[in-house]
């Protein structure tokens, strides 16, 4: 049982450079979310789609974009990066968008932007 | 502002109990969520409280005030694979988290 795979684990990335971060899950969840992780704040939700085909603006989406093509997939692309993207990104799903609807992560993805 | 305030990091003793506590301010309230994520680990689903009160899960309870703005999340009989952060989060009036930075708990021997 895979649940929520992140792909690369870790990656080094140059300044200015463009990156996917790879999200598949298995689980048939209907939402899923990018998360960024920084040391002393609190999970911060960069996009979010509820459903395959939509997608919303999380608090922090600027420098990076989100496709849902399909329920499966939810790559998040920062299209130039810079240092201040250096971070650990989550990936979660959720089967609905309910209040109290548990959502499952992915092992993140630890990006250094150099 | 939306806030959420926890302990940076707390220590216990293995076998001890130990009371993390989550303080919130926020838009609106749908729920509070705690979750349990070891270094370097995804963050992993403890429990979820809506209504005021305690709710016992094995050796992890949760519990919440509305009116005071408050959750504690209580570990009893502390095991070393205890050693992890503990997420507070809360679910505002659009249905978004807020997440705490999360309290790091240092079990020792």
């Amino acid at each position: 049982i895979a649940g929520i795979t992140q792909a690369p684990t870790s990656q080094i990335l140059a300044a200015g450079r463009r990156m996917t971060l790879r999200c598949t899950q298995d689980m048939r969840h209907n939402a899923m979310y990018w998360y960024r992780q920084d040391l002393g704040l609190g999970l911060r939700l960069i996009h979010y789609s509820n459903t395959a085909g939509t997608t919303g603006k999380g608090e922090v989406p600027d420098g990076y974009s989100v496709s849902r093509a399909n329920t499966d997939d939810f790559p998040l692309t920062l299209a130039s990066a810079v240092p201040s993207q250096t971070s650990v990104y989550f990936c979660a799903s959720s089967e609905g968008t309910g209040p109290n609807t548990e959502a499952f992560f992915g092992q993140g993805t630890r990006l250094t932007v150099v | 502002g939306q806030n959420i305030d926890q302990p940076t990091e707390m220590t216990a003793t293995e076998g001890a109990i130990v009371q993390i506590n989550c303080t919130y301010q926020t838009s609106g309230f749908n729920g509070l969520f705690w979750y349990q994520q070891h270094a370097g680990e995804a963050p992993t689903f403890l429990s979820y409280n809506v209504l005021d009160g305690l709710e016992e899960k094995g050796r992890f309870s949760s519990f919440l005030s509305r009116s005071k703005g408050y959750s504690y999340l209580l570990l009893k009989e502390l095991q070393m694979k205890d050693s992890a952060s503990y997420l507070c989060a809360v679910v505002d009036s659009n249905y978004q988290l807020i997440w705490g930075a999360g309290t790091k708990l240092i079990i020792k021997p």
